[in-house]
């Protein structure tokens, strides 16, 4: 059975940090993993799609990267902003399996 | 390009009653995914269809159901509301089952009083 951790639950930085969020999976056996961001009470806006043939992909502030020997996936965000503040999820895709998905990460950036 | 569209956004409802949600993925793609959402348990999937089929099913009881119609628009069913049925429930649509970049909508909040 596939399982998703995201560490930290919580992060409060100043702007203008650079913060790295992190995501481990215990079956490495994936096609992809997605990363998310979801306001409060609203849907999941996708950030950053990568197959698992590929190492790392960037949009704009943000980069993730992939290593699926080690189960891991970080996402990083450059340059935060008070508009970055949010929750991030990741979501491991197995194929033709069921998505899961990580708790998430609490982002607060303080002005 | 319209996005995910998630119908009604907000329902009440009483134990023991049912509800339907209804979902019309992005023009084009063909598969469709339900999630329900609480605080304590985060994301759990329901499940996915793609071309009329269920292709996946999460852990949940039989009173959660779903279909999908030739114009891939999909359906869930929960049947006799249980309090802890309360969560937000997403849809998401890829292209194709499987592989694909997931979208999702903005989500139904279920009240169960």
């Amino acid at each position: 059975k596939q399982e998703v951790t995201q560490i930290p639950a919580a992060l409060s930085v100043p702007e203008g940090e650079n913060l790295v969020l992190n995501c481990s999976f215990t079956d490495s056996a994936i096609y992809n993993l997605q990363w998310f961001r979801q306001d409060p009470g609203k849907g999941l806006t996708s950030l950053l799609l990568i197959q698992s043939s590929q190492r790392e992909q960037t949009s704009g502030r943000l980069n993730a990267s992939l290593d699926k020997s080690s189960g891991r996936s970080t996402l990083y965000i450059a340059a935060s902003q008070p508009g970055d503040s949010a929750t991030y999820l990741c979501a491991v895709r197995p194929g033709y399996q069921k998505v899961t998905f990580g708790i998430g990460t609490k982002l607060q950036v303080i002005p | 390009k319209a996005g995910v569209t998630q119908t009604p956004r907000y329902l009440i409802k009483t134990r023991g009653q049912q509800v339907t949600l209804s979902c019309s993925p992005i023009s084009g793609h063909r598969s469709v995914s339900w999630y329900q959402q609480t605080p304590g348990q985060g994301l759990q999937f329901l499940f996915e269809y793609f071309s009329e089929t269920q292709r996946n099913k999460g852990n949940f009881p039989g009173r959660f159901s779903g279909r999908q119609f030739s114009n891939s628009r999909s359906e869930m069913n929960v049947s006799t509301l249980e309090l802890g049925d309360s969560a937000l429930y997403l849809c998401a649509s890829s292209l194709t089952a499987g592989v694909d970049e997931q979208y999702f909508g903005p989500g139904t909040r279920l009240t169960v009083t």
